[in-house]
């Protein structure tokens, strides 16, 4: 099956600096990447959505220029938190989808980022 | 604002009962209606999906109940065992847009 990655699994840093997250798909091409936030006991919430090679697509709310969104190629995507602030600490999900036609969505095991 | 309503927020089931966990929708656009499981610290994994042409659809243990009139569509685990012990979350989607319902925290004792 489709399998997607994220690295790393957790962070911590302190608050100001800034924080790259690696969502890989491993055996398929994924044509769109999505991020999404996820706060505890919370639902998943969408932050951005972003093809390869074009620029991400973000959510009403999500500061485009904190949260730095790259799809460089079709296994790679990052997600930057830039200035990080404790109330970015959070649950970070990627997921990936393999082709524009199917509504399926892979998504990798998270990425903890707590920000002191 | 919230476009899938999820119930209940926890649910607690004996071991061999059934697990029934419901959502509603508004946007009548949503055209993919997709269930996931969620262990602590881990991402989302899909359980079964259903689209809107079908009114249901059953894998092993799982079943999704899809009623297009009401906009709604339920989730039903038969024979709950505890390591179905989770958070379920449902969705709907169009496109590239993906909501998810709030979650039901769910606990199968033993």
């Amino acid at each position: 099956g489709a399998v997607v990655s994220q690295h790393p699994s957790w962070v911590i840093c302190k608050s100001g600096t800034s924080v790259k997250i690696e969502c890989r798909s491993l055996d398929f091409q994924a044509t769109t990447m999505f991020w999404y936030r996820q706060f505890p006991k919370q639902s998943l919430m969408l932050m951005a959505t972003s093809n390869e090679g074009s620029k991400a697509t973000y959510e009403q709310g999500v500061e485009k220029d904190k949260f730095l969104i790259n799809h460089a190629s079709l296994t790679l995507s990052t997600l930057t938190v830039t200035s990080a602030h404790p109330e970015d600490s959070s649950f970070y999900i990627c997921s990936a989808r393999d082709s524009p036609a199917k509504r399926r969505q892979y998504f990798g095991p998270g990425t903890r980022l707590t920000v002191l | 604002q919230q476009q899938v309503k999820q119930s209940p927020q926890s649910l607690i089931v004996q071991k061999g009962g059934i697990s029934i966990i419901n959502c509603a929708y508004e946007n009548t656009a949503f055209d993919y209606f997709p269930w996931y499981q969620q262990f602590p610290g881990k991402g989302p994994a899909l359980l079964i999906a259903i689209r809107p042409d079908v009114s249901e659809k059953k894998e092993g243990r799982f079943t999704i109940s899809f009623n297009k009139s009401a906009k709604q569509f339920s989730l039903h685990i038969m024979d709950s065992q505890p390591g179905d012990s989770a958070t379920y979350f449902c969705a709907a989607s169009m496109n590239n847009d993906m909501r998810f319902g709030a979650g039901t925290r769910l606990t199968v004792k033993p």
